[in-house]
Formats: C-alpha cells, structure tokens, sequence
C-alpha cells in the first residue's frame, strides 16, 4: 500500500516552540502533499512538495523530501495555539491516481 | 465561492435505515472523491469520479454502499441499509483532476450516527 506513515501520532508542545511532522511512504511519487484538519472540519490543503525537489517554505511552514529516504517532514516555525490540529501527508503517485493520506499527526499547541 | 457543499452536517439514524448523504463539489472542478474517516482506520477513499463517470470504486466496502454522480454540480452516497459500524464522517473533496498532482479541496463533512 501507498499510505504514509505520519510520526509521530500525537504531538503536544508549548506556544512558541517549533513542531516537527515526519512521514514515510513506500513506493514511489511524484509529488507529496500536506493538508491539515480542524477538530470538525474538512482538511485543508497546505503545501505540495514535487519529486525533485527537495525543500519548501510557505509562511512558518517548511517542508523537506528524501525521496531516497522515501520520507518527509512538516516543520511548523514558532508555533501557535491556533496550529492546534491534525497534520495529513498524502502522496501522489504516477499518472492519474488519486492521493493517498495518511493516518495524520494530532498536534496540540498549549498556550 | 463556496467551496464544496455537504448535506447534511449530521445525520443520526437507525440500523436498517437508508441514508444519503449528498456533495455540491465546486464549479469547474472535473473529479469528485468520497472519503470515510474514523479513527481506527483513518481516511479512506470510497470512491472517486472523473467527469462524471465512476472510476475506482474499489474502496466501497460493501454493496450497502452506492454513489451517483448525475451532473457535474451533484453527487449522493448512498448506505442502505445502514448499519452501526458506518458510523463515521463522511467526506467528499473536488479538484481539477485526479491526478495525484492536483489539490483537493474538501467540504465540511457529514458525521453519521447509526443507532
């Protein structure tokens, strides 16, 4: 199966401090995605990462790829309470499949 | 724009009862993919169309489930008959394509109680 492990599940830091998401996979792809979820909500798209590339940033967001590695992680910069919420990868594969997500990371940001 | 639409938010039923749950995807947007999530099992993909026409419908666990995606403005799934271990949220997303390269945008979701 294509599904990403996120690690770790759960995550709890203090306001302020930097948060940091990793994520395996098992085959290969062409690019990886980053979505977030709201207690109750729908996810969210965040940052999409190609194959051959190996570091992005968007706002307090930075995301690497190893693809040698097959993994990823999800640094999240001086963190806010209102970062509270479940971290997705989801990887996208060759051709027209669909992405795949996996389990998530639940980060709690406490004030 | 709206984004994508879900209807209804929440839906508590009976065993046995027929549900449907209904997605308004976002105009222009060609794919629509239903997902179920719960915390054993996480999000999962259901099933998927592509203009329309259903592509992949491997994920649909049983026969109890059935999705319709009439125009390119509506699509239902449907449970019948429903049954406890359904309970879940029910998610539908839309994108320009189903390629793995195109984000996916996702509605509210539907929470689903079967009693």
């Amino acid at each position: 199966s294509q599904q990403g492990e996120e690690d770790p599940q759960a995550l709890s830091i203090q306001e302020g401090e930097n948060a940091t998401m990793n994520c395996s996979y098992k085959t290969s792809i062409n690019n990886l995605q980053w979505y977030r979820q709201n207690s109750g909500r729908g996810l969210v798209h965040l940052i999409l990462i190609r194959s051959n590339e190996r570091e992005k940033h968007s706002g307090r967001l930075r995301v690497t790829l190893d693809t040698s590695k097959k993994s990823s992680s999800l640094l999240i910069t001086a963190s806010r309470a209102a970062d509270t919420a479940s971290y997705f990868c989801a990887m996208g594969g060759e051709g027209n499949t669909p992405l795949v997500f996996g389990k998530g990371t639940r980060l709690s940001v406490i004030a | 724009d709206a984004g994508v639409i879900q209807s209804p938010r929440h839906e508590v039923t009976e065993m046995g009862q027929e549900v449907t749950l209904r997605c308004k995807p976002i105009s222009g947007h060609n794919s629509l993919f239903w997902y179920r999530q719960t915390m054993m099992r996480g999000l999962e993909l259901l099933i998927y169309f592509n203009n329309n026409v259903p592509i992949d419908d491997s994920g649909m666990p049983e026969d109890r489930f059935s999705a319709k995606m009439p125009n390119a403005s509506f699509s239902t799934l449907k449970i019948q008959p429903s049954e406890p271990r359904d309970s879940a949220v029910y998610f539908c997303a839309s994108s320009q394509g189903t390629s793995g390269y195109n984000e996916q945008f996702f509605g509210p979701g539907t929470r689903l109680t079967v009693l």
